[in-house]
């Protein structure tokens, strides 16, 4: 079955220090979305990416899919103490209607 | 607009006791999930609904899980019996057309 892997599974930064986890499946997905999930809270939607190659831009958050449509990547710049949390990517299937959750990177961010 | 329900929130109970919990997903959502996260990893998915149907239940114990989507709207998970292993947290997650999931606050159980 469809396997998607995050690495690293920890990172812990000082703040004002840039962030990147990034995600790879075993299998060519679809789509792949990102979720962020504070300490004892529940997974919240960030983006979803489509395209082969594709980049996305929320404020100081960078995500990228890559031309194989296998892995993708999130970039924090200059990481703030807002930015904890563990964040997820989940690998889409055409008409699938499911997505497969890596099992996340928590960041840590030392003011 | 209001988001997810889940109840209860917390529920601590012995081994080879039943339970139960119950998801109202976002109103017109058609799309229902069940998923449980264990310390440490991602939501692994137990159950997919489209409107009443289960249309991949492939991951969900049947021989001690069951779940229902009476009417299309809510949706029930029960384990009978529980295990120590079941302790995680029970999320329910809806959508609509689009794939933007929208996650509960989730059901932390404890089985002693």
């Amino acid at each position: 079955g469809q396997q998607v892997m995050q690495i690293p599974q920890y990172q812990h930064v000082q703040e004002g220090e840039d962030f990147t986890t990034y995600c790879n499946s075993s299998t060519t997905l679809s789509n792949i979305q990102w979720y962020k999930q504070r300490p004892g809270g529940h997974p919240v939607f960030l983006i979803q990416l489509v395209k082969s190659g594709e980049v996305k831009k929320q404020k100081r958050l960078t995500f990228q899919f890559g031309e194989a449509k296998k892995n993708s990547s999130l970039h924090i710049t200059a990481t703030q103490t807002t930015d904890v949390g563990t964040y997820f990517c989940a690998g889409g299937h055409t008409n699938a209607g499911k997505s497969t959750f890596g099992d996340g990177t928590t960041l840590t961010v030392k003011p | 607009e209001a988001g997810v329900v889940q109840s209860p929130r917390y529920k601590i109970i012995e081994k080879k006791q039943p339970v139960a919990f119950w998801c109202n997903p976002i109103s017109g959502h058609n799309t229902l999930y069940w998923y449980r996260q264990n310390l440490g990893q991602g939501p692994e998915l137990l159950i997919r609904y489209e409107n009443e149907e289960a249309v991949d239940d492939s991951q969900l114990p049947k021989d001690r899980f069951s779940a229902e989507r009476l009417k299309g709207v809510d949706s029930t998970l029960k384990i009978q019996p529980a295990e120590l292993g079941d302790s995680a947290v029970y999320l329910c997650a809806s959508r609509d057309s689009s794939y933007e999931q929208y996650f509960g606050p989730g059901t932390r159980l404890t089985v002693t």
